[in-house]
């Protein structure tokens, strides 16, 4: 238990379906982030939310749109995916102070497959 | 964030160590040398950093070598629940394109066999 959560942990979506993942830190921690694992691929970065402003976007298409209300709750809202979106949908988050130090906790991802 | 260079896979018998090996020869002054690993079916897991000096916490020790272009983590007593993909990553006061990401490789499989 790393104290990130995430839900729902399994999800099947159709192309032209709408739905949220969401996740929630109980860390106190300032900075929230979603990663993407495809199939054997290396972690991708998507987004970066530090104290509820986005600071990062790493040219993720806008049918993934993420929402930061509060420092504890990140969603990512998807609509109109591709099956090559299918993958391991991670979140993180950190204390979001000194970068060289700043540790990340991720929660147990969400299994996403597009249909 | 500079560029680390880790084998593709490794193995380890139950109850005995582990030295899970990192080359990172281009690492800067102030880049911290950060591990985490990823068990199978969950999110990667924070396991420990350093900068100069050995590091020693209740998961594994780091040993950094004197010019800093290599490290190794140590796990003292493999466990079966130890099997996971081990990433050795740096991080600097400004990291990579993004400053906050973890820029993650392929890492190191490691096997421990009963």
């Amino acid at each position: 238990e790393t104290g990130v959560t995430q839900t729902p942990r399994h999800l099947v979506m159709g192309m032209t379906n709408k739905k949220s993942l969401k996740c929630e830190q109980h860390l106190g921690h300032n900075a929230m982030y979603w990663y993407k694992q495809s199939a054997k691929k290396p972690l991708e970065l998507m987004f970066v939310y530090n104290f509820k402003e986005q600071t990062e976007n790493n040219s993720v298409p806008s049918r993934f749109s993420p929402e930061c209300p509060n420092s504890s709750h990140l969603f990512l809202h998807l609509h109109t995916l591709q099956p090559e979106d299918s993958a391991l949908y991670l979140c993180a988050s950190s204390q979001g102070d000194i970068v060289s130090t700043d540790t990340q906790y991720f929660g147990p991802g969400t299994r996403l497959t597009v249909l | 964030d500079a560029k680390t260079t880790q084998p593709n896979s490794m193995e380890s018998n139950e109850e005995e160590p582990v030295h899970l090996p990192c080359n990172h020869s281009t690492i800067s002054g102030t880049d911290y040398i950060h591990w985490y690993r990823q068990l199978p079916s969950q999110g990667p897991e924070y396991v420990i950093h350093g900068l100069t000096s050995n590091v020693n916490n209740r998961m594994a020790s780091l040993a950094i070598a004197e010019d800093r272009k290599s490290s190794t983590l140590i796990l003292h007593r493999a466990t079966l629940r130890d099997a996971a993909v081990y990433y050795c990553i740096l991080r600097g006061p400004l990291g990579g394109g993004s400053a906050r990401q973890l820029t993650f490789g392929s890492g190191t499989q490691l096997t421990v066999l009963p």
